[in-house]
């Protein structure tokens, strides 16, 4: 199986701050890494991803940075917005499991004013 | 946009009784699959399925049974309710591709009293 750790699991920031999000993997043979973006009474989207051939992904205000040798991988929020506050979680995916995701316990993000 | 629906979105059961959640998805997606959410916690998998009239057991079956009988349609089957499985249940599909997207739906509160 595969065992996902994900830290802080709860983070306050300053609007137009920067916020971090770490996640740690256990099996080296995953090789997709989604985050997810939850707001209160919503279901899961998916955020940004990135697969194993990849270091690094930006979109739209956001980074995901992998590192496969310490099985870690992090989003990176930057210029936060009230908006932003939300549960974010993290998952990992292994090659040949029929695409089935592995969670974090999810990081409570509070972007103050 | 990939569409999952599930039903009912809430419900309140007795203990020892009989549940079902049901999920139809409108991607013509191949896996389907059922994830426990716990308030404040990752999304635990209970079952999924590759296939139409083939289900699989995922990390948190016991308790559960999952029922595919087209490939629209999942159901969860909680045979004899229990106060430990009040949860926030969701429905996801994805493609049979290696390594794509995983949609979910909106969720079905559960409350078992």
């Amino acid at each position: 199986g595969e065992q996902v750790e994900q830290l802080p699991s709860i983070l306050r920031v300053q609007e137009g701050s920067s916020a971090s999000i770490n996640c740690t993997y256990e099996n080296s043979a995953s090789n997709y890494f989604p985050w997810y973006k939850q707001e209160p009474g919503e279901n899961p989207k998916l955020i940004i991803d990135i697969r194993s051939n990849m270091e690094r992904k930006q979109t739209q205000g956001l980074i995901v940075l992998l590192d496969k040798k310490a099985k870690r991988f992090s989003l990176h929020i930057t210029d936060t917005q009230p908006g932003d506050s939300a549960m974010y979680f993290c998952a990992t995916m292994l090659s040949g499991s029929f695409n089935k995701l592995t969670f974090g316990a999810g990081t409570r993000l509070a972007v103050c004013p | 946009e990939a569409a999952v629906t599930q039903s009912p979105r809430s419900k309140v059961a007795v203990t020892g009784g009989k549940v079902t959640l049901s999920c139809h998805q409108t991607n013509n997606h191949d896996y389907m699959y059922w994830y426990r959410q716990d308030t404040g916690h990752g999304l635990r998998l209970i079952h999924y399925s590759y296939v139409a009239d083939s289900t699989e057991k995922g990390d948190i079956p016991d308790g559960y049974k999952a029922s595919r009988p087209s490939q629209e349609n999942f159901s969860l089957i909680l045979e004899l309710a229990s106060l430990s499985q009040t949860a926030v249940y969701f429905c996801a599909s994805s493609d049979a591709g290696e390594v794509t997207e995983v949609f979910f739906g909106k969720g079905t509160r559960l409350t078992v009293v």
